[in-house]
């Protein structure tokens, strides 16, 4: 089966800018949880989906940051408009059912200049 | 709050050599352990698990035994190899509550041949 896929893989914007990145959970995983690394440090929880609806967005750093996932498939994440610390890595992750076990994506790697 | 403590890294080591990584936790009630890595250009892969106290993870020849008593979850291989060469994640998941994983900054382990 297809794993969890993200794109872009990279991206570099200005400060101000908007930035989406997307993630596709494997097929009929209804959990998909976003994930952050910012340089050197852990990876932070941001926020969990069970099918379209927000289960738990107490990770979210404020409210630049917006995660939809319409239909309870692909899911983004837009950042608007972006700063300097909002530079990291991206995860994404799904799972048929929780505690059930993830399966991460390769993540974006996001860079604010 | 939960959390996980890893050791600080990066660590070098010859092949053939003996790795540790120490990680130890702080949670509220039995949490699940966990090791995740992350190879060169991949995603966040599990490596293995422990879901309670004196359970032994083990795939790929590394090991880790839950250790209620001193609230650690140390990684350990006994041979390592140049394909080893990684970033390993200590996370753990509280039983109840909150379903998202907490993890540890992340320890970058390179083997010379």
């Amino acid at each position: 089966e297809a794993g969890v896929t993200q794109f872009p893989s990279h991206s570099v914007i200005e400060k101000g800018q908007t930035v989406t990145l997307r993630c596709d959970p494997i097929s009929g995983h209804d959990n998909l949880y976003w994930y952050r690394r910012v340089m050197g440090k852990e990876i932070k929880f941001l926020l969990h989906f069970v099918k379209e609806s927000k289960q738990d967005e107490s990770g979210m750093p404020n409210n630049r940051f917006l995660a939809e996932r319409t239909g309870g498939t692909y899911s983004t994440l837009k950042v608007q408009p972006a700063e300097l610390e909002d530079s990291g890595v991206y995860f994404c992750a799904s799972s048929q059912a929780v505690n059930y076990g993830y399966t991460f994506g390769s993540g974006t790697r996001l860079t604010v200049v | 709050g939960d959390s996980v403590t890893q050791m600080e890294g990066p660590v070098t080591l010859s092949e053939e050599a003996f790795l540790t990584i120490n990680c130890t936790y702080t949670a509220t009630g039995y949490p699940s352990l966990f090791w995740y890595v992350q190879y060169p250009g991949e995603g966040l892969q599990l490596l293995l698990k422990a879901t309670k106290a004196d359970d032994k993870g083990s795939n790929k020849g590394f090991e880790a035994t839950y250790r209620k008593e001193t609230t650690s979850f140390h990684l350990e291989k006994g041979s390592v190899q140049v394909s080893d060469s990684a970033v390993y994640f200590c996370a753990l998941s509280a039983r109840t509550g909150a379903n998202n994983l907490f993890f540890g900054t992340g320890t970058r382990l390179t083997v010379i041949p």
